[in-house]
């Protein structure tokens, strides 16, 4: 059974700021990490994906996400943010099987101006 | 290409009603996918359909949720009766293939009273 934790609820930041956003999986087979970012009132929406390769994929709008095997670990990263990217953002993990993707609680950023 | 299609986005129930809501998924997709989302549980799969072929039935949500697809642009999740705690977010989304993102409609808000 794969598991999935993000341990922050909320991040706040300001505008211009770098963030990194938290995800750590549990999982002892093959692995398929992916991010979505939710706004409210909005279904959610890929932001980007690791299999393999690359432990460091980038996504849309500036994102990347690094992969640690060690760390068991998915984090998402952003160098500067706007307040655009105000939303809560969910990290996913499916397994063997690959259509069942468990996903996180989600962690709310909130970009202040 | 449009996106997934989800009516109504709202929808006020009484308890012990039926409720039908309604999906469209990307043309060509050959997953699809119903979801629960709430504050407390967060993202719950109901129901997962492969080439229409019902291939998870949610488990839990089994005796009151039955979620079809006539045909492969169309999903149907119908919740008989409703009750209060049935108050979510109802999410679909489909997806061309295993290991893919998942493209999410915008949700149908349920309400119960």
């Amino acid at each position: 059974t794969q598991t999935v934790s993000q341990s922050d609820a909320h991040v706040t930041v300001f505008e211009g700021d770098s963030v990194e956003l938290r995800c750590n999986y549990s999982y002892g087979g093959s692995i398929y990490l992916s991010w979505y970012i939710q706004h409210h009132g909005h279904g959610l929406q890929f932001l980007l994906k690791y299999y393999s390769g690359n432990p460091v994929v980038q996504g849309v709008n500036g994102f990347e996400a690094e992969f640690s095997k060690s760390d068991s670990s998915f984090h998402l990263r952003k160098a500067s943010v706007h307040w655009s990217d105000s939303a809560v953002y969910f990290c996913a993990v499916s397994g063997t099987g690959g259509y069942k993707v468990v996903f996180g609680s989600g962690t709310r950023l909130l970009v202040s101006p | 290409d449009a996106g997934v299609t989800q009516t109504p986005r709202h929808e006020v129930a009484e308890k012990g009603q039926t409720i039908i809501l309604k999906c469209e998924p990307v043309s060509g997709h050959n997953d699809l996918f119903w979801y629960r989302q709430t504050k407390i549980q967060g993202l719950e799969l109901l129901s997962y359909f492969r080439s229409k072929s019902l291939m998870e039935d949610g488990g839990a949500f089994k005796d009151r949720f039955k979620a079809e697809m006539l045909n492969s642009s169309f999903s149907t999740l119908k919740i008989q009766p409703t009750e209060p705690k049935d108050s979510a977010v109802y999410l679909c989304a489909s997806s061309p293939r295993d290991y893919a993102e998942q493209f999410f409609g915008p949700g149908t808000r349920l309400t119960v009273l």
